[in-house]
């Protein structure tokens, strides 16, 4: 089975300081992991992906993320937050050997102070 | 404008009167997918489909049905709604179905059984 773990519920930080959002996976064979962002009252909306390739992900609105096989993490990360970033962040994951299936994580809640 | 549709957005009821949301994409996309969203959960797969008339259960079909008898359209149906299925309902779809794709989730509807 898949899963996917988001251990902080929240993050808080400053606007201009660096900003983290941790994420672990499971599966059975090789991932793609997928990082998604839900702003108050909207749909998700896609960041970026993971399927193969160079282990840094560059995505939407300066967000980036690092596949880390051997720590099954892929930590989306933005050099200098801004108050317009704060939302809820989903981490998901799909296992190559039942790619139907994306399993998200629990979300975390990103506030950014200015 | 590339977009996936619900409605309705808002919807209160009451246990046992049957319902339907429905969720159309302008995309031509071939993988269409219920989702909900709780606190704590993250997002949780109902069912979803690879193409028309081809549905599966996701991790937690009990109590929900769906049907795919147009590519565009996914709607979701609740016979029997319960409390228990008081939530925030997200549908998206993808190009295709291998796992390389993101998916577009449509805006949410947020029910209330009572």
């Amino acid at each position: 089975a898949q899963s996917v773990a988001q251990p902080e519920d929240q993050v808080n930080v400053a606007e201009g300081n660096p900003l983290t959002v941790k994420c672990t996976y499971s599966v059975s064979g090789n991932p793609y992991l997928f990082w998604y962002v839900q702003y108050p009252n909207r749909g998700l909306q896609f960041l970026l992906k993971y399927i193969t390739g160079d282990n840094l992900v560059k995505g939407s609105y300066g967000f980036e993320a690092e596949f880390n096989k051997s720590q099954t993490s892929f930590h989306l990360k933005k050099p200098s937050a801004l108050v317009s970033d704060s939302a809820l962040y989903f981490c998901a994951v799909r296992d190559l050997t039942n790619d139907y299936k994306l399993s998200f994580g629990a979300g975390t809640t990103v506030t950014v102070r200015a | 404008e590339a977009q996936v549709t619900q409605n309705p957005r808002y919807l209160i009821t009451v246990t046992g009167k049957k319902l339907t949301v429905t969720c159309s994409q302008n995309m031509n996309h071939e993988y269409m997918s219920w989702y909900r969203q709780d606190p704590g959960l993250g997002l949780r797969q109902i069912y979803y489909s690879m193409n028309v008339e081809v549905t599966d259960k996701g991790d937690v079909p009990e109590g929900y049905k769906v049907s795919r008898k147009e590519k565009r359209n996914f709607p979701l149906i609740l016979e029997s709604p319960s409390p228990n299925q008081t939530s925030l309902y997200f549908c998206a779809s993808s190009p295709q179905t291998t796992g390389v794709y993101e998916q577009y989730f449509g805006p949410g509807t947020r029910l209330t059984v009572t």
